[in-house]
Order: structure tokens, then C-alpha cells, then sequence
């Protein structure tokens, strides 16, 4: 199984720019979602799924836009692309039931916004 | 709104030797989930434990168990018997439910780095 597959693994954008992270799972997880990760602070939850065709905000939702078109692929999109919004991003995603927040990461995607 | 302290940046343990990581919450959920998650040098984000607001008992997984004192409001991790590998970031989380869309949406501290000393 290849769990959670994030692309790409690094990516540099000019502000202004467009830009979609691509996040798949195989694993059939109802649940999927997206996090950011600045330096010495912890996750913080952009966007959430919690099935095809349902999508809600988190924390930090500004920004960014998600859609949930099948099971398998939770993509977040940058609208238009800000220096604050150099980050890491994990996508993540868990099955219903399985004792709620026990999530599956991505290995990340490293943003850098000139 | 919930909230996750973690009050050590920084932790040294010798190999072998056990060690706790503190972490102290805030919430007005009546129910909720503690977790903590590994982050090693390469990056990715691993589940190690979970403790639900309800559960009786701390619970354990191998070497790692969450020392949970709900009055307290803290959800302390032990590891015992340090290995090299458990050198990482650990981060404690919260849940703003037991169960339900809210059982998966984490709240985050800023981590413990904690290094192990051969």
C-alpha cells in the first residue's frame, strides 16, 4: 500500500501564483484533511473532508481552497500565493471509527513563496 | 477554544533510561481525545497514542503509555527504555470530540524536541 502521497515534494512559487498540492490515499479513509506547519509551532488544520462531495474549514482556511470530488484524492489549492503561506503542508487522512484523530500523514510538501 | 502546552523545548534522556514529555490542555469539551505524534529528522508525522476523556484507564502502546490526569488536565507521555531512534520531535494533540467529524480535527502543540544520549 502506498498510504498517503503527497506531490510535489518541494515546490517555490512568486507571490501571485497559483499553485495545487495533490494529496491521494489508498486506503479507502472516509476522513481527509490538510495541515500547515510553520517553524517551532505545531499543525494547524486548513481544511477537512469527511467524505466525497463534503468539505468544511479548519483554523487557518484562508487562502486556500479545497474540493473532495472522489474518496481517494483531497487536493488544496492556493489561490493566489503569499509569503506567509511558506509552510510545510501534510495532508492526512484516517477511517471513521478508528478512535477519531489516530491519522495517516503524508510525508509533506515544503512551500516557499517569494 | 481548545489549547496545547508544551512546556519543554528541548529534552536530553540517556539511552535506556525512561522519560516523560508534559503536555497540559484546555477545553470546554465535555468529551475529547489526547494524542501524540513522532516527527523524526525526515519529517513525517506518526501516530504513537491515544487516550480518550472517558477512558478509566492510561493507555499504553509497547514502550510508550500516556499518563492521564483528567483534573490535572494533563496527558503526559512516558517513553521507557530510550533508544537512539526515539531521538525526534513529539507533538501532543487534541480532539474536540469523542466521537464524529470532530474526533478527527487535531489541535496541535509545539513539540518537545527530545534527543537521546548514547
Amino acid at each position: 500500500n502506498a498510504g498517503v502521497t503527497q506531490t510535489p515534494k518541494f515546490q517555490v512559487l512568486k507571490t501571485g501564483q497559483s499553485m495545487t498540492l495533490q494529496c491521494a490515499q489508498d486506503m479507502n479513509h472516509e476522513y481527509m484533511s490538510w495541515y500547515r506547519q510553520d517553524p517551532g509551532m505545531g499543525l494547524r488544520l486548513i481544511h477537512y473532508s469527511v467524505g466525497a462531495g463534503i468539505t468544511d474549514q479548519g483554523e487557518v482556511p484562508n487562502g486556500y481552497n479545497v474540493s473532495r470530488s472522489t474518496t481517494e484524492d483531497f487536493p488544496l489549492r492556493l489561490l493566489s500565493a503569499a509569503p506567509s503561506q511558506t509552510s510545510v503542508y501534510f495532508c492526512a487522512s484516517t477511517k471513521r471509527g478508528t478512535g477519531g484523530g489516530k491519522l495517516f500523514f503524508g510525508s509533506g510538501t515544503q512551500l516557499s513563496v517569494l | 477554544a481548545q489549547k496545547i502546552t508544551q512546556t519543554q523545548p528541548g529534552m536530553f534522556v540517556q539511552e535506556k533510561e525512561a522519560v516523560t514529555l508534559d503536555c497540559t490542555y484546555d477545553t470546554s469539551d465535555p468529551s475529547y481525545g489526547l494524542f501524540w505524534y513522532k516527527q523524526p529528522s525526515s519529517g513525517e508525522m506518526i501516530f504513537l497514542i491515544y487516550q480518550g476523556s472517558y477512558d478509566q484507564q492510561n493507555a499504553t502502546e509497547g514502550r510508550y503509555s500516556l499518563n492521564f490526569q483528567k483534573a490535572r488536565k494533563s496527558a503526559n507521555l512516558v517513553i521507557s527504555a530510550s533508544q537512539l531512534g526515539d531521538s525526534a520531535m513529539y507533538f501532543c494533540a487534541m480532539s474536540s470530540a469523542y466521537s464524529g467529524a470532530g474526533s478527527y480535527q487535531l489541535t496541535f502543540g509545539k513539540g518537545t524536541k527530545l534527543s537521546v544520549i548514547p
